[in-house]
């Protein structure tokens, strides 16, 4: 079972450029989110969605975008990269019921080391 | 708003000791959900444990058991006869908002890196 991939595993960036990191998962998740992990700051909430075409932000949004069109597929844009975004993140899905997530357990893809110049 | 405070950043022990990790949580729900999540030096997240807010039994699965106490607001985890392969960054998790029906907000404590010597 591929479960949730996640897609680049590395990659670095200069300053103001833009890129896309994506994320599919195969378990037929309504719920996906986007962390990003920084030392002694534990996993921070970027975005999540509980279906296709409904997304919201989390803690941690600004300077992120996210779409939802398919099930499937939970990409994270960044539009103009920043030093600040350094970081190493994590897409995550889990089973939901209606709009009451986080209950159970979240699926994480083995994450993607950004590096911004 | 919650809050999740693992105060132990680093921890190491010899192989065979038990270890036991601590974590301490805020929130004003009443209903509410715990989990803890192991990273290994690979990096990907392994869920351990749930827990919910109305279920203060202590849970035992082989070498991990886990403390559940709501009266000091704590889930602490103990690994007995620790091994090498239990080296790894450990997180405690808070989800809320389930009363509301909009348990989306998981927060993660900063995670503590056990580190298990030969």
């Amino acid at each position: 079972n591929a479960g949730v991939t996640q897609t680049p595993k590395f990659q670095v960036l200069k300053t103001g450029q833009s890129m896309t990191l994506q994320c599919a998962q195969d378990m037929n998740h309504e719920y996906m989110s986007w962390y990003r992990q920084d030392p002694g700051m534990g996993l921070r909430l970027i975005h999540y969605s509980v279906g296709a075409g409904i997304t919201d932000q989390g803690e941690v949004p600004n300077g992120y975008n996210v779409s939802r069109s398919t099930t499937e597929d939970f990409p994270l844009r960044l539009l103009s990269a920043a030093p600040s975004q350094t970081s190493v993140y994590f897409c995550a899905s889990s089973y939901s019921k209606g709009v009451v997530v986080n209950t159970g357990e979240l699926f994480f893809g083995e994450g993607s080391r950004l590096t911004v110049l | 708003a919650q809050k999740v405070t693992q105060a132990q950043t680093e921890i190491s022990v010899v192989e065979k000791e038990d270890v036991t990790l601590d974590c301490v949580y805020e929130t004003r729900d009443t209903t509410y959900y715990l989990f803890w999540y192991k990273q290994p030096p690979s990096g990907e997240l392994v869920f351990l444990i749930r827990r919910n807010s109305f279920d203060e039994q202590n849970e035992i699965s082989g070498r991990y058991s886990w403390n559940f106490q709501k009266s000091t607001s704590s889930f602490n985890f103990t690994i007995t006869a620790s091994q090498v392969v239990d080296s790894a960054v450990y997180f405690c998790a808070l989800s809320t908002g389930v009363s509301s029906g909009s348990a989306r907000q998981l927060t993660f404590g900063s995670g503590t890196q056990l580190t298990v010597l030969p």
